[in-house]
């Protein structure tokens, strides 16, 4: 089993559409996570922190279920410009360690 | 946000020549740096960790003599593919933490293009 799972899409949505994503995570002593986007060969960018009291941004909330080991993230009123993989990251170890998830690639289609 | 920037963005060799491409942290010191490796249409695969003033942690089935990593400074590390083949073009990304800070957020850089001809 890998240590971050995603469902790697791709997710064909159209704008103004609501889309969730999810993220599973094997060590249970993981202690920080994160979902970043990345566009098309471009560098991963952070987009959000995920906290167990939910993290909300403007059309973006992300939340973080400990007893599940899950995560996801929450885009509503999809815009074309949302279109992207977006990867779900996993510390551990004291900050040490760093999983990426392999990403899940949304497209936002008029 | 922080800033990372890596040099140069975009590089075509011979096979056999050797790439160095630098990594730096332009408004942070970065005690650990991570170069990652991303094949057209893959995730990011983790090639080695490396933290200032020390030699860096390899992952499993990357050759650290063939990716010499330094990390001399807190601003600035460097990834050398020696002898590079066809089979290393990739996209090389470098991120960037301050452990000190307790951020645990990575930075990238803009990552580099290695096309081996």
């Amino acid at each position: 089993r890998k240590e971050v799972e995603q469902d790697p899409g791709p997710f064909n949505v159209p704008e103004g559409a609501t889309v969730a994503f999810n993220c599973t995570y094997s060590n249970s002593a993981s202690q920080s996570f994160f979902w970043y986007r990345q566009d098309c060969r471009k560098e991963p960018k952070l987009l959000m922190s995920v906290y167990s009291s939910g993290n909300e941004d403007g059309r973006f909330t992300a939340q973080l279920n400990r007893a599940s080991q899950y995560i996801s993230l929450l885009i509503r009123d999809s815009k074309l410009s949302d279109s992207a993989t977006y990867l779900c990251v996993v510390v551990s170890e004291g900050g040490f360690k760093t999983i990426f998830g392999a990403g899940t690639r949304l497209f936002v289609k008029a | 946000g922080a800033v990372v920037s890596q040099h140069p963005s975009w590089v075509i060799c011979k096979s056999g020549t050797s790439v160095k491409i630098e990594c730096r942290s332009l408004d942070f010191q970065a005690t650990t740096m991570f170069w990652y490796r991303q094949f057209p249409k893959q995730s990011l695969m983790l090639m080695a960790t490396s933290n200032e003033g020390s030699k860096a942690t390899y992952e499993q089935g990357v050759e650290k003599d063939k990716f010499l990593i330094n990390h001399a400074s807190l601003t600035l590390s460097t990834l050398t593919v020696t002898s590079a083949h066809p089979e290393d073009s990739s996209f090389y990304i470098c991120s960037a933490r301050d452990l000190r800070t307790f951020q645990e957020t990575q930075y990238f850089g803009p990552g580099t293009r290695l096309l081996v001809l």
